[in-house]
């Protein structure tokens, strides 16, 4: 069992909905989270980070964390084509881990 | 900064051969990872440095990868013999700093590797 876990999706969206994006981790030594966006044939680039139980916001993106129930989740606000990439959830405990990734569509 | 480099971007090679994957890291950055991402495994961790030295190397699937770094700006993960089973896209990234609340790392655009 991978110890990052996300669904592979397709998910999809329309046009200004938002984009709700789940994570599961296992290692409750678990110290921080990212997301990192990846658009087809690039590379991971980081979009957010979170390291205490609640909301962080950054524009239109939040990260949600809750640590008792192991679970990281990224919203997008008002989402756009342009959103349109894989989301990959990671969580460092001594090292980063990676989750399979969620591939994100947004229907103009 | 031009920001992490890799060479080849696409390498096409047969079974048995010899390859090696070059990565030049941003400057001033004193640590580099390497990764494999595959559909089926997602993005994984090889090996990192710190300084030039390998720190943690618990992710190199088996004897046949090696990863050198002789100097802050280069590095080399060499496979060797290859196997259809190598093929991946392999990203080389760095970062300034390392631990639990700074984790931002800069990835290069890859080097898509096919083993026929």
């Amino acid at each position: 069992q991978k110890e990052v876990e996300q669904n592979s999706g397709p998910l999809s969206v329309p046009e200004g909905a938002i984009a709700s994006l789940n994570c599961t981790y296992s290692d409750r030594g678990s110290q921080s989270f990212f997301w990192y966006r990846q658009y087809s044939g690039k590379s991971p680039e980081l979009i957010m980070s979170i390291y205490s139980n609640g909301d962080k916001e950054d524009g239109r993106f939040t990260a949600q964390l809750n640590k008792a129930s192991q679970y990281v989740s990224l919203l997008i606000r008002d989402s756009q084509p342009s959103d349109s990439a894989t989301y990959l959830c990671a969580a460092f405990y001594q090292k980063v881990t990676f989750g399979i990734g969620t591939k994100l569509q947004v229907i103009p | 900064d031009a920001g992490v480099i890799q060479s080849p971007r696409h390498e096409v090679t047969e079974m048995g051969q010899e390859v090696t994957l070059r990565c030049k890291p941003i400057s001033g950055h004193d640590y580099l990872f390497w990764y494999r991402q595959t559909m089926m495994r997602g993005l994984e961790l090889l090996i990192y440095f710190n300084n030039n030295v390998p720190i943690d190397d618990s992710g190199m699937p088996e004897d046949r990868f090696s990863a050198k770094m002789p100097n802050a700006s280069f590095s080399t993960l060499k496979i060797q013999p290859s196997e259809p089973r190598d093929s991946a896209v392999y990203f080389c990234a760095s970062s300034l700093v390392w631990g639990s609340t700074y984790n931002e790392q800069f990835f290069g655009p890859g080097t898509r590797l096919t083993v026929l």
